[in-house]
């Protein structure tokens, strides 16, 4: 594709379910990143994958979250047990050599925790 | 009920009106700055970016302005048109150094344009 593809484009879910959100990058990015935006906030790093290097998941809030890279391109981000203050806008972004620089966003995923 | 509002910074324009939007970052190492545009229901698109080097750059239609003094950074839309109604973030990283992927972003400002 010609951007960087999130699904499902919502998610509802209930308190204590665990939740997969998955990320397909910009072909030959070697760099990918998930942030979380809260309402009306900016957005809140939450790991970084970067070819085979070990990701840097220094950003994820707890450890119900975690995240996978399959074959240095699609990702999965998953929450396990999931709370009513994980409700946000996951968003994933691709960057072709992973200096931060001209990051490509998709369009997230609105999770909503009932 | 009350509606929750989304607690932004506003901007409010008239079409054609020029647009200025500020920022404050917080790390003086930061040597690196992008801002972000966010339509409604979309992920963030790149508008423009600056090294710290400069103090200024120039868009199309748009300027960045960088204060590395007082640590502040301006974003400047010309003939400001109804498509840049959305929500701008400035983003700030390091640069070389440190954590140069981790980019920091602020709370953003709503820009509305009114035709």
């Amino acid at each position: 594709g010609a951007g960087v593809s999130q699904s499902p484009s919502n998610k509802v879910t209930e308190k204590g379910k665990d939740v997969e959100l998955r990320c397909d990058p910009i072909s030959g990015h070697t760099a990918l990143y998930w942030y979380r935006q809260s309402l009306g906030q900016g957005l809140e790093f939450l790991i970084y994958f970067q070819g085979n290097s070990a990701p840097d998941k220094s950003g994820l809030p707890s450890d119900r979250f975690s995240a996978e890279r399959t074959g240095g391109s699609v990702s999965t981000l998953t929450i396990q047990r999931t709370q009513q203050e994980d409700s946000a806008v996951y968003l994933c972004a691709s960057s072709f050599q992973g200096s931060s620089e001209k990051l490509f966003f998709g369009s997230g995923t609105q999770l909503s925790v009932l | 009920g009350e509606s929750v509002g989304l607690h932004l910074p506003t901007l409010s324009v008239q079409e054609g009106d020029n647009s200025i939007i500020n920022c404050a970052y917080s790390n003086s190492a930061s040597d690196y700055f992008i801002w972000y545009k966010q339509e409604s229901g979309k992920g963030p698109q790149f508008i423009i970016d600056i090294r710290s080097n400069m103090d200024k750059r120039q868009g199309q239609r748009v300027t960045v302005l960088l204060n590395k003094t007082v640590k502040h950074l301006s974003l400047q839309i010309a003939a400001t048109q109804p498509g840049d109604s959305a929500v701008y973030f400035c983003a700030e990283n390091m640069g070389s150094g440190g954590s140069n992927y981790k980019l920091t972003f602020g709370k953003g400002t709503l820009l509305t344009v009114n035709p």
